[in-house]
């Protein structure tokens, strides 16, 4: 079993539509998770980084942990066609700059 | 401010050839890692420096795969000799320090072997 799992995709939704990304974890120890984006042919970058249960905003962006379920969802208000891209969760076991395991990634096309 | 830049982008080798990969990191970022990104999985460590020392290379391959980062700047990560399952992506990342949370990435060596 995957230590990180996440829904491949593809997924594809018309601009404007709430988007939910999801993730799920098999290690009780992850404490900070993060969601990064990347673009085709460019590197990941840091969309949102989270250390507790519950919710974090920041713009159109929503990122949920519950722990409790080892479970994680970002989602995407008033989704755009450039939010198309891949979407990689991401967590750790400690603060800093340690191993981050990565999920495998989710394929978003947002449709004009 | 400058990002992370690598090189080649793209690199073409035959099984059993080496291959060398570079990067230089952010300007003052002490922390620099290495990933592999096969196609359609998220990225693994393979190996993180702090300065010029060695922090983590438990995921890295060691009878095949070596970086050094001299001087505590730009680093290299070479493949030798190349096996099929080598075809990646190959990510370098660099943070302002051990304990900072954002990881910056650079947009990674594309490499096939054939």
């Amino acid at each position: 079993q995957k230590e990180v799992e996440q829904d491949p995709g593809p997924l594809s939704v018309p601009e404007g539509a709430i988007v939910s990304l999801n993730c799920t974890y098999s290690n009780s120890a992850f404490q900070y998770f993060m969601w990064y984006r990347q673009y085709s042919r460019k590197g990941p970058e840091l969309l949102m980084y989270t250390y507790s249960s519950g919710n974090k905003e920041d713009g159109r962006f929503t990122a949920q942990v519950d722990k409790s379920s080892k479970y994680i969802s970002l989602f995407i208000r008033d989704s755009q066609p450039s939010d198309s891209a891949t979407y990689l969760c991401a967590m750790k076991v400690i603060q800093g700059a340690q191993k981050l395991v990565f999920g495998q990634g989710t394929r978003l096309t947002i449709n004009p | 401010e400058a990002g992370v830049a690598q090189s080649p982008r793209y690199k073409i080798i035959e099984k059993r050839q080496s291959v060398a990969f570079w990067c230089n990191p952010i300007s003052g970022h002490a922390t620099l890692y290495w990933y592999q990104q096969i196609l359609g999985q998220g990225p693994k460590l393979l190996i993180q420096f702090q300065n010029n020392g060695v922090v983590d290379d438990s995921q890295l391959p060691k009878d095949r795969f070596s970086a050094e980062r001299l001087k505590g700047v730009d680093s290299t990560l070479k493949i030798q000799p190349a096996k099929l399952e080598d075809s990646a992506v190959y990510l370098c990342a660099s943070s302002s320090g051990l304990y900072q949370e954002t990881q910056y990435f650079g947009p990674g060596t594309r490499l096939l072997v054939l």
